[in-house]
């Protein structure tokens, strides 16, 4: 199977609260990425840290990178309604991607 | 502005009958990607190109073909489509960097949903 898994599939969460979403991946990697899919849309890029680093921020995201246990997180702090979307990690060159976490945003 | 375009967002096909979706780019891109995303589930990767090199996931069933005429655009056909085949499909694009061993970001369109009846 292509994908790696995330953890939790599933994460509601009020407004102004973190949400933090794991990543296990399968192969070795130049590089990870995270992407964001609002219902029924394409994907949006997020972030990417490559394999040399061990985190990374953008604004209100960190993403964190542990190549020895071939994990990852993406933390989203003081989170907005506008958040709500599902999340994936992708590995590879051919961007293979997670199973996705769904995020709710409660107002 | 739109970079990757999918034509058309809603194809609605008869069981069995060819249908093929399309896919073109501003971005001038080397890597061109096909993706399957059923409901609630992550995209899956069906093939993709290396400029005009085709490289086919182990998994995707022959019914699947693609076609990439020059850089700009990409062609997805489903030869004889079956109800399992209804999804969501994604048409992605990247750039190749340091000698193909790095892909910069993807960037996706918005999809064509695809219903088979």
């Amino acid at each position: 199977s292509q994908q790696g898994e995330e953890d939790p599939q599933a994460l509601s969460i009020q407004e102004g609260e973190n949400a933090t979403m794991n990543c296990s991946y399968k192969t070795s990697i130049n590089n990870l990425q995270w992407y964001r899919q609002n219902s029924g849309r394409g994907l949006v890029h997020l972030i990417l840290i490559r394999s040399n680093e061990r985190e990374k921020h953008s604004g209100r995201l960190r993403v964190t990178l542990d190549t020895s246990k071939k994990s990852s997180s993406l933390l989203i702090t003081a989170s907005r309604a506008a958040d709500t979307a599902s999340y994936f990690c992708a590995e590879g060159n051919q961007f293979y991607f997670g199973t996705g976490t769904s995020l709710t945003v409660i107002p | 502005d739109a970079m990757v375009i999918q034509n058309p967002r809603y194809q609605v096909t008869q069981f069995g009958k060819p249908v093929t979706l399309s896919c073109s780019q501003t971005l001038n891109h080397n890597v061109m990607y096909w993706y399957q995303q059923k409901s609630s589930q992550a995209p899956k990767l069906l093939f993709h190109y290396y400029d005009k090199d085709f490289n086919n996931e182990a998994d995707t069933p022959d019914n699947f073909q693609s076609r990439r005429p020059n850089t700009s655009f990409c062609f997805l056909d489903i030869r004889s489509p079956g109800l399992g085949d209804a999804a969501m499909y994604l048409c992605a694009t990247s750039r190749e960097v340091a000698g193909g061993s790095v892909n910069t970001e993807a960037f996706f369109g918005q999809g064509t949903r695809l219903t088979v009846v």
